[in-house]
């Protein structure tokens, strides 16, 4: 069982639609992070939030816009997607944001999403 | 650039017998090293991870090599259980800054009863 929870599993939505992922962690992790994975590719860096504050965007088109909450909630807003945004997407975890720290992401199962 | 890299993209192993899974990196500066498993339609789940200042760590069944100057790590897992069949990742975070974890592409292990 995965402690990091994501909802819906599957959405598919138009090019006109405006939705919203959400991710949520009940392990007191302070850093929260969202990953696009596209088929057969690994899973590539989107966004970390540490501490509740937006501490990097990996160039990601403004259609994407996250938001958190608290401490427990992550979420992705979606607006005028294009169809090759389809694509997996993880929320993942972890104790702090800082590599020096060597703490494991722990991923939740992720959100199919594609886009008609 | 992929800077941390999985030549192999399957393998296939029997039962019992152990199971080598390797990873190449090209950036000298990774300190710490993770390896994930991911089933169909789950999120990858952390499995394994090893820091530089060691060259070996074991879990249970599972084993990580370092080997620095290589720039090299495998994963061996014995003995191999149908249950292990899946995709597993290397990983590894830029050491200083935010945790942002390169991934290699992967490699489809099937363990064959």
């Amino acid at each position: 069982d995965t402690e990091v929870t994501q909802t819906p599993k599957h959405l598919v939505m138009g090019m006109t639609n405006k939705k919203s992922l959400k991710c949520e962690q009940h392990m007191g992790h302070r850093a929260m992070y969202w990953y696009k994975q596209k088929a057969k590719k690994p899973p590539e860096l989107m966004f970390v939030y540490s501490y509740e504050k937006l501490s990097i965007n990996e160039s990601v088109p403004s259609r994407f816009s996250p938001e958190c909450p608290n401490s427990s909630l992550l979420n992705l807003h979606l607006h005028a997607l294009q169809p090759e945004d389809s694509a997996l997407y993880l929320c993942a975890s972890s104790q702090d944001s800082q590599s020096r720290n060597n703490q494991p992401q722990h991923f939740g199962d992720g959100t199919r999403l594609s886009i008609l | 650039d992929q800077q941390v890299k999985q030549n192999s993209p399957s393998l296939s192993v029997q039962e019992g017998r152990i199971s080598i899974l390797n990873c190449d990196y090209t950036n000298s500066m990774f300190d710490y090293f993770l390896w994930y498993k991911k089933y169909p339609a789950e999120g990858p789940t952390f499995l394994i991870s090893i820091s530089s200042i060691k060259d070996k760590n074991e879990d249970g069944r599972f084993t990580v090599f370092l080997n620095k100057s290589a720039k090299h790590l495998s994963l061996h897992i014995v003995p191999s259980q149908p249950g292990d069949s899946a995709v597993y990742f290397c990983a590894a975070p830029l050491p200083t800054g935010a945790n942002n974890l390169f991934f290699g592409t992967g490699t489809r292990l099937t363990v064959i009863p």
